[in-house]
């Protein structure tokens, strides 16, 4: 079967733009989680959702970010007025909710974005 | 808080060599660690986790709830094992979100 899959792989954003970035979990996935990588360091949590519940949002840096997974399915995180520091990798990765592979994060190959 | 600390950004060794990547975490509970590796053009894949207890790929780790550690060791380093290696703790309140360390790059040289 099909792994995470991420929409666009780049995306290059003027500063003060908005983006959207898409993210299409493994079929049967209940928790989806959305991390933030800057260049040379590890992933940081964003926020994540158990179905369409957006259960833990701590890590979004400003109130410019959005994310929703409205069917419980396919999830987009949104930033507006994109801002420089926001240049990163964004990741999203899914998992089981229960079972052997609980808490077993499986990846997307990511969205770099860079605003200019 | 719960926190990662991946305390070598570069390590090089000689293939045959052992290889030992140091991970330290921080949190109050009962943690889940976790080994997960980039290889080069590829996404981010789980290597191992504590509690299966496994060895992948010759790879095992241990966890020391006393030094707060996770060493992922490799007795005889091969060149394909050349990546990045990336600990990561799940809290056992958080559902499962997980707090990476800055990972470590591992070069196995011929």
């Amino acid at each position: 079967g099909a792994g995470v899959s991420q929409s666009p792989r780049y995306k290059v954003a003027k500063r003060g733009q908005d983006v959207a970035l898409r993210c299409d979990p493994i079929s049967g996935h209940v928790s989806l989680f959305w991390y933030q990588q800057a260049l040379g360091q590890g992933p940081e949590f964003l926020t994540y959702f158990q179905n369409e519940a957006q259960l833990d949002k701590s890590g979004l840096p400003s109130d410019r970010f959005f994310a929703e997974r409205p069917e419980g399915s396919v999830s987009t995180l949104k930033i507006q007025r994109t801002q420089q520091e926001d240049s990163a990798v964004y990741l999203c990765a899914s998992s089981f909710k229960q079972g052997v592979a609980k808490n077993i994060q499986y990846f997307g190959a990511g969205t770099r974005l860079s605003v200019l | 808080a719960q926190r990662v600390t991946q305390p070598e950004k570069l390590l090089s060794v000689f293939k045959g060599a052992p290889v030992e990547l140091k991970c330290n975490y921080s949190y109050s509970g009962s943690p889940e660690l976790f080994w997960y590796v980039q290889y080069s053009r590829q996404r981010l894949q789980l290597l191992l986790r504590h509690i299966s207890r496994e060895s992948i790929k010759g790879f095992t780790a241990d966890l020391n709830k006393g030094e707060t550690s996770f060493h992922l060791k490799k007795p005889f380093a091969q060149e394909e094992d050349s990546a990045m290696y990336y600990c990561a703790l799940s809290g056992d309140t958080n559902a499962g979100k997980s707090t990476f360390g800055d990972g470590t790059t591992l070069t196995v040289k011929p």
